[in-house]
């Protein structure tokens, strides 16, 4: 499975946008990203998902490097509602999964 | 509305018993999954179901057991064989295609061994 890297924890400024970025280098030309985030003690919630082109929906922006190595998450006005933990994760057409530790965001007021 | 419901909230047994976790979906999704999630810690995969009366196993199936009779249900067992069953498990559902699409989570079971 393609595993990604992401910081550990981020804080962002209330208003401001929130640029959580990814690690992929070992993804495959058929794998796609996407990116989940989960506050405390619910299941995850899916925010969304690209294979090479950017993608924007009214949660966020998905911008992919040419090169598909890596990927930025952009929240454009975080919300203390956004305070949560990202996953990016990278899944094949055969659906399997490997979920990381995630970015902890903290938006602060 | 559509989603996965996953019962009970809270969970708690005693030592060397076997329990059962429920997870119930209707949205017509194929495949199923589940996961445990420990304090501080990412998702990690136990079993998951592409269709009825199939299942394979994830990276830390030893000790767990699942089933899938009905595409809507597919319940997990923690084993008296699970050396630390104490975590968060979260069941979730996707469609099974090659068009790539996103899984759906339930609000996951809290499970404590006493």
């Amino acid at each position: 499975d393609a595993k990604t890297t992401q910081p550990t924890s981020m804080d962002c400024a209330e208003g401001r946008a929130a640029n959580l970025p990814c690690n992929h280098s070992t993804i495959s030309g058929n794998e796609y990203v996407y990116w989940y985030r989960q506050i405390h003690s619910q299941g995850p919630q899916y925010i969304i998902h690209g294979l090479k082109n950017n993608e924007t929906n009214e949660m966020a922006s998905l911008i992919i490097t040419e090169d598909r190595k890596s990927s930025t998450l952009i929240l454009p006005h975080a919300t203390l509602r956004d305070t949560a933990v990202y996953y990016c994760t990278i899944s094949g057409g055969y659906q399997k999964v490997t979920f990381g530790t995630g970015t902890k965001l903290q938006v602060i007021p | 509305d559509g989603g996965i419901t996953q019962s009970p909230k809270y969970l708690f047994r005693k030592e060397g018993q076997n329990v059962t976790l429920s997870c119930e979906q209707n949205l017509n999704h194929d495949a199923m999954y589940w996961y445990r999630q420990d304090p501080g810690q990412g998702l990690r995969l136990i079993y998951y179901s592409q269709i009825v009366n199939d299942f394979q196993k994830g990276d830390i199936a030893e000790g767990y057991s699942v089933s899938r009779e009905k595409k809507e249900s597919f319940p997990l067992t923690v084993t008296s064989a699970q050396k630390n069953p104490t975590a968060f498990y979260l069941c979730a559902s996707s469609p099974w295609t090659d068009s790539n699409q996103p899984q759906h989570f339930g609000d996951g079971t809290r499970l404590s061994i006493l």
